[in-house]
């Protein structure tokens, strides 16, 4: 199975900051990489995949990149609706396999 | 506007037998791959099962092979999961969760809001 490595765990930020979350796959996935957001008590919801293809109706501050191994995720400029739990999936073979999440906190 | 909706959750002792159904709604069910994914307490997720459009091709996850089923009954919609010989490690949110549009059985672009299914004497 691929395993999926997220960092930072959990990251403080404050409203407007710009913050990243990068992804490693334990081996190259192509550009097959996925990205949620899940609110507490909510199911996750799609943002980007395929490495960087935004999802309809998500804010254009989200964006994604890379390919291979490793991948980021960056909200340019966080809004409080953004503070939220983030996880990477590959979609490269079965099983699919998520990272463990990143913890988005209000600072 | 797609909606899934689950069912059949709850309490069950170790060892006991639980079938969960997905009722899915606005858009043409029978076109798309459909997965199950859980998320215990407290965890990240976990991609449970997976079944083809059709249910001629379905796959597990290693942790759950031979005790859980995936179907799908296209006529009414619906997408199951039978979970047989549950173990406390079972215990989880299930989500079921909709193919995207992208010829990858794995992007799931519709979630349902998720069923409690407690492993527990």
């Amino acid at each position: 199975d691929i395993q999926m490595t997220q960092s930072p765990s959990s990251l403080s930020a404050s409203v407007g900051d710009r913050v990243t979350i990068t992804c490693r796959a334990s081996q190259s996935i192509s550009s097959y990489l996925n990205w949620y957001q899940q609110k507490p008590g909510k199911a996750p919801n799609l943002l980007i995949s395929g490495a960087s293809t935004l999802q309809s109706g998500v804010p254009s501050r989200f964006s994604g990149s890379g390919s291979g191994t490793d991948f980021t995720l960056a909200i340019s400029s966080l809004q409080p609706e953004d503070f939220a739990t983030y996880y990477c999936q590959q979609s490269y073979s079965t099983p699919p396999t998520f990272g463990q999440g990143t913890r988005l906190e209000i600072k | 506007e797609v909606q899934l909706l689950e069912s059949g959750g709850g309490l069950v002792q170790p060892g006991g037998s639980l079938r969960l159904s997905c009722a899915a709604s606005g858009f043409t069910f029978s076109n798309y791959a459909m997965s199950w994914v859980r998320q215990a307490p407290g965890k990240g997720l976990e991609w449970v099962s997976v079944t083809s459009s059709s249910g001629g091709s379905t796959f597990h996850a290693d942790s759950v092979k031979g005790r859980f089923t995936i179907s799908r009954d296209n006529s009414r919609n619906t997408l199951y999961l039978q979970m047989n010989s549950l173990r406390a490690e079972d215990t989880a949110v299930y989500y079921c969760a909709k193919t995207g549009d992208y010829g990858d059985y794995y992007i799931f672009d519709y979630w349902g809001q998720g069923i409690l299914v407690t492993v527990s004497s």
